[in-house]
């Protein structure tokens, strides 16, 4: 049965560090992984989407990479800013035919102090 | 605007008496599920829908009923809530099946059941 986990379930870091979220999953069999965000009081984000047979994704100061034979991925956060300040969550699809499940893990939160 | 809304936002009930959380979206999307989040669980999947008259059950469906009679609607439905049925409830839509794409979420509607 596949299981999500992510590591720390809390971090808090000054304004302007680099940062690696973790996520590791017990099934490499997966269809993709996806990275999301939830803010206090609000519905998740999607941040970015990393196909199984993609090795990383960027978007913006975001870069999450994939690493499917060691069960691993990580979201590297540039510059750190308040605003990004949030809940994140990474969910895996495992690999079947329908598609039609996602496993989310626990997330972590982050706190970015000014 | 693209959007998965969901109403009510904050629903306080007492034990068994039935209530409907509404969920719409106005992407076309053809899958759309529902989740529930809880304090140290994650997000967890009660039901999905891959199409119209096309319903399943997630991992904890027990205690809820769905029904997807238009492509732009999911409403879930307890029957007879429980106090266990606390908590914070997700909608969300893809284009595809769930994993194929990302996934559009609500802003969540937060559950008491007295």
């Amino acid at each position: 049965k596949q299981e999500v986990t992510q590591i720390p379930a809390a971090l808090s870091v000054p304004e302007g560090e680099n940062l690696v979220l973790n996520c590791s999953f017990t099934d490499s069999a997966i269809y993709n992984l996806q990275w999301f965000r939830q803010d206090p009081g609000k519905g998740l984000t999607s941040l970015l989407l990393i196909q199984s047979s993609q090795r990383e994704q960027t978007s913006g100061r975001l870069n999450a990479s994939l690493d499917k034979s060691s069960g691993r991925s990580t979201l590297y956060i540039a510059a750190s800013q308040p605003g990004d300040s949030a809940t994140y969550l990474c969910a895996v699809t495992p690999w079947r035919t329908s598609y039609d499940k996602v496993i989310f893990g626990p997330g972590t939160s982050l706190s970015v102090i000014p | 605007e693209a959007q998965v809304t969901q109403n009510p936002r904050y629903l306080i009930t007492v034990t068994g008496k039935k209530l409907t959380v509404t969920c719409s979206q106005n992407m076309n999307h053809e899958y759309m599920s529902w989740y529930r989040q809880d304090p140290g669980l994650g997000l967890r999947q009660i039901y999905y829908s891959m199409n119209v008259e096309v319903t399943d059950k997630g991992d904890v469906p027990e205690g809820y009923k769905v029904s997807r009679k238009e492509k732009r609607n999911f409403p879930l439905i307890l029957e007879s809530p429980s106090p266990n049925q606390t908590s914070l409830y997700f909608c969300a839509s893809s284009l595809l099946a769930g994993g194929k794409n990302e996934q559009f979420f609500g802003p969540g509607t937060r559950l008491t059941v007295l």
